[in-house]
C-alpha cells in the first residue's frame, strides 16, 4: 500500500493563481482531512470529508474549497493564491470513529505565492 | 473549542538522557483521546503515543511514556535513552468528535552527541 499520497511536493505561484493539491489514499478510508501547516506552528484544519460526497468546513476554510468525489480521492482547490496561503499542506486520513482510529498523513505539499 | 498548548519552543537533551516534553490542553469533554506527533526534517508526520483519557494508565511505547494527568489537563511525553534519530518537532495533540485533531504549536528537540 502507497498510504497517502499528495502532489506536487513543491510548488510556486502568483498572487491571484490558481491550483488543486492532490491527494489520494489506498486504504479505503472513509475519513479525509487537509491541513496547513505555517512556519514554526502546528497543523490547523482546512476542510475534512467524512465520506464520498460530504465535506464540511475546518478552523481555516477561507480561501479554499474542496470536493470528494470517490472514497480515495480528496483535492483541495485555492481558487485566487494570496502570500496569506503560503505554507505546508497536509493531508490525511483515517479508517473512522472507532477509538483506535489513528489518523494517517501524507508528505506535504510545500506552497510559495509571491 | 478545546485548546492544545505546548509552552517549550525548543529543548535540548544529551544522547542517551532523558527528556520530557510538556503539554497541556482545555477541554469540557469527559471522553478523548490525547497524541503526540513526531515531525523530522522531512516533514513526515508520525504517530509517537497515543493516550485515552478514560484510562487512568500512562501509556509507554519503548522509550516513550506519558504523564497524563486528567484533573491538570496536562499530557507530557517522556523520551528516554535519547537517540540522535529523536530529534525533531514534536506536536501535541488532541482529537475532538469527528475524529478531528488540534494541535498545539510544536517543541524542538535537539540531541546533542
Amino acid at each position: 500500500n502507497a498510504g497517502v499520497t499528495q502532489t506536487p511536493k513543491f510548488r510556486i505561484l502568483k498572487i491571484g493563481q490558481s491550483m488543486t493539491l492532490q491527494c489520494t489514499q489506498d486504504m479505503n478510508h472513509n475519513y479525509m482531512y487537509w491541513y496547513r501547516q505555517d512556519p514554526g506552528m502546528g497543523l490547523k484544519l482546512i476542510y475534512y470529508s467524512v465520506g464520498a460526497g460530504i465535506t464540511d468546513k475546518g478552523e481555516v476554510p477561507n480561501g479554499y474549497n474542496v470536493s470528494r468525489s470517490t472514497t480515495e480521492d480528496f483535492p483541495l482547490r485555492l481558487e485566487l493564491a494570496a502570500p496569506s496561503q503560503t505554507s505546508v499542506y497536509f493531508c490525511a486520513s483515517s479508517p473512522g470513529l472507532a477509538t483506535t482510529d489513528t489518523q494517517y498523513f501524507g508528505p506535504g505539499t510545500r506552497l510559495t505565492v509571491l | 473549542a478545546q485548546t492544545v498548548t505546548q509552552s517549550q519552543p525548543e529543548m535540548s537533551v544529551q544522547e542517551a538522557e532523558t527528556v520530557t516534553l510538556s503539554c497541556t490542553y482545555d477541554t469540557s469533554e469527559s471522553d478523548y483521546y490525547l497524541f503526540w506527533y513526531k515531525q523530522p526534517p522531512s516533514r513526515q508526520m508520525i504517530l509517537v503515543i497515543r493516550q485515552e483519557a478514560y484510562k487512568q494508565q500512562n501509556a509507554t511505547e519503548n522509550r516513550f511514556s506519558v504523564n497524563f494527568q486528567k484533573a491538570a489537563k496536562s499530557f507530557s511525553l517522556k523520551i528516554s535513552d535519547s537517540q540522535l534519530g529523536d530529534a525533531a518537532m514534536y506536536f501535541c495533540a488532541f482529537r475532538e468528535y469527528g475524529n478531528k485533531l488540534v494541535f498545539g504549536a510544536g517543541t524542538i528537540l535537539r540531541v546533542k552527541s
